[in-house]
């Protein structure tokens, strides 16, 4: 099955500086890469997602990219403002296995002003 | 547009002891998620729904948990009986459809003692 690393775990950055969030996934077959926000005591929310036909998707100051022969894909995150600070999950998904949907453990970011 | 409902909020049970959650959908969602989320770590998939037929629910510990979608919108996950290691938050997903944009709601908080 498929299994989706994520780090790193927990990353601090200053306030108007970058965050890059990178995850690596198992099954070749996987095509569809959702990012995930989710603030405290919060349900998770869409950011931005990316299908494998594509490499790079930008909405904003939050982009992502896809590295299909590497098998990971990451989140940027421009210019950081303070309501940037969540937790944020990567998950990656197949067509061909049916329920596969799994996602990261997680990166706790914390924008400091 | 009302969002994805689930209820109750917040569930106190004693262990061995029964326990139901109750999830809505967004109208016209055809695509129903059930995901458990332990502290600190990413949702984990426990079932799909394509309307009213579950497409694959390996990932639910079927010895102890069922689920049921009559009629292809609300949704019901059951536990019985619970285990202290059942304490988790159940979040419920919709999306008009398989890797389309998920929708989650507020979730279920299970605390089993």
């Amino acid at each position: 099955g498929e299994n989706v690393e994520q780090h790193p775990s927990t990353l601090s950055v200053q306030e108007g500086d970058s965050a890059v969030i990178k995850c690596t996934y198992s099954d070749s077959a996987s095509n569809y890469f959702p990012w995930y926000k989710q603030e405290l005591g919060k349900r998770p929310q869409l950011i931005i997602d990316i299908r494998s036909n594509v490499g790079e998707k930008k909405d904003q100051r939050i982009a992502v990219t896809l590295n299909k022969t590497a098998k990971h894909f990451s989140l940027h995150i421009t210019e950081t403002q303070p309501e940037d600070s969540a937790v944020y999950f990567c998950a990656a998904s197949s067509l061909y296995n049916f329920n596969k949907f799994y996602f990261g453990s997680g990166t706790k970011l914390n924008v400091k002003p | 547009e009302a969002g994805v409902v689930q209820s109750p909020r917040y569930k106190i049970i004693e262990k061995k002891q029964p326990v139901a959650f109750w999830c809505n959908p967004i109208s016209g969602h055809n695509t129903l998620y059930w995901y458990r989320q332990n502290l600190g770590q990413g949702p984990e998939l426990l079932i799909r729904y394509e309307n009213e037929e579950a497409v694959d629910d390996s990932q639910l510990p079927k010895d102890r948990f069922s689920a049921e979608r009559l009629k292809g919108v609300d949704s019901t996950l059951k536990i019985q009986p619970a285990e202290l290691g059942d304490s988790a938050v159940y979040l419920c997903a919709s999306s008009l459809g398989y890797q389309e944009t998920q929708y989650f709601g507020p979730g279920t908080r299970l605390l089993v003692l």
